[in-house]
């Protein structure tokens, strides 16, 4: 089966820029989806279709996918931006998510 | 406002039975493909199943781990999905998200508050 892996946990300080990975095989030929969720509040979407952002998402996240490897880029990162993420993508089509990434933002 | 409301959490005994109920609110939900997906305490989102709309014939799909366990039904009369579980372990133990398919991104973009299942004895 398909598998995403991401880093535990990703540490930034407040106004630097924050990346966070995503591994999988041939990554890049699939499309790749950021979910964001909070100390106890559910997953929200933040990017979808590799790069691209919901309504309501602010400017500072953004997306890559090339090769075996996703990014969630968070710049000029705040403390409101400390949260769990998550990556998901499809395997034909059954949904596969990534074991989450922990950002402190310290 | 669009939402999900899950419902239907408890405390279950293992090898017991319990039936969770998705209701939208805001969207055409009769459209909509619905997915379930869980999440133990401290742990990682898992996908559980899904059931399409009426144009997909109401197709389901399971995960490894509840397949066979596990039923999705939906009546699109009362606007809501259904998780049956059956056979619940210990291991099932977690709060329940329901989710909007949103077809035109392929994306989960509605998600509701979750309903929490302990199975223990």
């Amino acid at each position: 089966s398909y598998e995403l892996t991401q880093p535990p946990s990703v540490s930034v300080s407040p106004g630097q820029t924050a990346s966070i990975t995503c591994s999988g095989d041939k990554l890049g030929d699939k499309y790749t989806y950021w979910y964001q969720q909070k100390p106890g509040q559910s997953p929200v979407l933040v990017i979808y279709q590799d790069n691209k952002r919901p309504s309501g998402i602010p400017e500072r996240f953004s997306g890559s996918n090339s090769g075996n490897t996703a990014t969630l880029t968070i710049s000029a990162t705040q403390s409101t931006d400390e949260a769990d993420y998550y990556c998901q993508a499809w395997d034909t089509t059954t949904v596969v998510f990534g074991g989450g990434t922990k950002l402190t933002v310290l | 406002e669009v939402q999900l409301v899950e419902s239907g959490g408890g405390l279950v005994q293992p090898g017991g039975s319990l039936k969770l109920s998705c209701t939208p609110s805001g969207f055409t939900f009769s459209d909509s493909t619905i997915y379930w997906v869980r999440q133990a305490s401290g742990k990682g989102l898992e996908w559980v199943g899904r059931i399409g709309s009426k144009t997909n014939n109401y197709a389901t799909a399971y995960g490894a781990s509840v397949k066979g366990r596990f039923t999705i039904s939906r009546d699109d009369s009362k606007n809501t999905a259904y998780l049956q579980m059956n056979s619940l372990k210990s291991d099932d133990t977690a709060l329940y998200y329901c989710s909007r398919l949103w077809a035109n991104w392929n994306a989960f973009d509605i998600w509701g508050q979750g309903t929490m299942v302990t199975v223990s004895s």
